[in-house]
């Protein structure tokens, strides 16, 4: 059984150029989220989807979008790239039921904006 | 707003020594869900335990254990005969309940580094 798979791996991107992040869910997760974490940092919380729809943000610019697919995977894109937005991204899966078995996370993807 | 503090940057045990990560959470909600997940070199996080705001009692699972007391607002964990294999990074989590039931965001602390050595 697969767990949540991202896309690519390592990715390195000049400043003003557009990135495109795709991550496929786990079998059985509908619900997927985005975070990005910074060297030394914890995660952060970047947007969530659902059936299609973002259901919740984190505090990010409107730089960062995001888009889910009839099955269930997910693309983040950034815009208009900043040194800043240099960090680990990572895609984590869910089921839309109340009694949560835990968050599965991918090995994320580690942009580096230079 | 919830906030988790993890006030251990690093710490560093010789194998076989027992070691508590500490956690502190803040948030409004009645209904939430605390995890502990642990972060090694490859980046992946592996989700290690969740319990929810009204679950306090605690329990050992081989050589973890996790003392949840909602009194402090805390919620430790003990890894017992630390093993080399441990050596990560380990996040608490927050999340709160949410009334639809999808799955709400996750507000991570900022991570205590473990270092396991011979």
């Amino acid at each position: 059984d697969a767990g949540v798979t991202q896309s690519p791996t390592h990715l390195i991107k000049t400043r003003g150029q557009q990135v495109t992040l795709r991550c496929s869910p786990k079998s059985g997760h509908d619900t997927v989220s985005w975070y990005q974490q910074a060297l030394g940092q914890g995660p952060q919380f970047i947007f969530q989807y659902y059936e299609e729809e973002e259901r919740q943000r984190g505090n990010f610019p409107d730089r960062f979008s995001g888009h889910q697919f009839p099955n269930y995977s997910s693309e983040l894109n950034v815009n208009a790239l900043l040194l800043g937005d240099s960090a680990l991204y990572l895609c984590a899966s869910s089921r839309s039921v109340r009694d949560l078995p835990g968050y599965t996370f991918g090995s994320g993807t580690r942009l580096t904006v230079v | 707003a919830q906030k988790v503090t993890q006030a251990q940057t690093e710490i560093s045990v010789v194998e076989k020594e027992d070691v508590t990560l500490d956690c502190v959470y803040e948030t409004r909600d009645t209904t939430y869900y605390l995890f502990w997940y642990k972060q090694p070199p490859s980046g992946e996080l592996v989700f290690l335990i969740r319990r929810n705001s009204f679950d306090e009692q605690n329990e050992i699972s081989g050589r973890y254990s996790w003392n949840f007391q909602k009194s402090t607002s805390s919620f430790n964990f003990t890894i017992t005969a630390s093993q080399v294999v441990d050596s990560a990074v380990y996040f608490c989590a927050l999340s709160e309940g949410h009334p639809t039931g999808t799955a709400s965001k996750l507000t991570f602390g900022t991570g205590t580094r473990l270092q396991v050595t011979l």
